[in-house]
């Protein structure tokens, strides 16, 4: 297995642009998720998902966007990117209550 | 909303030291409780988790933690730190309700320096 994939793990973006994150697994977790990470906030949640075509808003979802068509893929997309959306992002997944696993990290840089 | 309470944002131990971390959450009905590392550069990994049965969990490299249900904790604990423990905990809370989506709630983190 390979676990939680997330590409790409770098990315410089200009305000305003746009891209998408993607994230997959293979381990037919139904629950995904996607945290930010920045210094002194912990992991905030953006968006998590329960199932393929079911998902919904975290904490700081604003600017973000996702979508679930398979079990496997979970991409988040910015839709004009701010630099208050420069972070570390965590894809996530996990099998109901149980242990959640993390992709390695997208480190993004919004000038 | 559920939230959780981490109590300590910096800790800096001298090798062979004891550590507690503390962990607080908010949230009344049956959660699964987890604590996870990050080392430095690295993405989170998972160090032990609660989900019933003995209240203190063994995880690995030697850390366990308590889970305390009348004060809502569940402290991270190791009687002797290395310098390969610097890193940063998350204590994290499954709240196993339909209402709160399932949700993985993390604290803020702890960041753990360990002086040779």
């Amino acid at each position: 297995n390979a676990g939680v994939t997330q590409t790409p793990k770098f990315q410089v973006l200009k305000t305003g642009q746009s891209m998408t994150l993607q994230c997959a697994q293979d381990m037919n977790h139904e629950y995904m998720s996607w945290y930010r990470q920045d210094p002194g906030m912990g992991l905030r949640l953006i968006h998590y998902s329960v199932g393929a075509g079911i998902t919904d808003q975290g904490e700081v979802p604003n600017g973000y966007n996702v979508s679930r068509s398979t079990t496997e893929d979970f991409p988040l997309r910015l839709l004009s990117a701010a630099p208050s959306q420069t972070s570390v992002y965590f894809c996530a997944s996990r099998l109901g209550g149980d242990t959640q696993y993390f992709g390695p990290g997208t480190r993004l840089t919004v000038l | 909303a559920q939230s959780v309470s981490q109590h300590n944002h910096h800790v800096i131990l001298s090798e062979a030291a004891s550590l507690e971390l503390g962990c607080n959450y908010s949230y009344g009905g049956t959660v699964n409780l987890f604590w996870y590392v990050q080392y430095p550069g690295q993405h989170l990994q998972l160090l032990l988790k609660y989900f019933s049965g003995d209240p203190l969990v063994k995880g690995i490299k030697g850390f366990e933690a308590e889970f305390i249900k009348s004060k809502f904790s569940f402290n991270l604990r190791k009687p002797s730190v290395q310098w390969s423990d610097t890193a940063e905990y998350f204590c994290a809370v499954n709240a196993l309700s339909q209402s709160s989506g399932y949700a993985l709630n993390f604290g803020k983190g702890t960041s753990l320096l360990v002086t040779p």
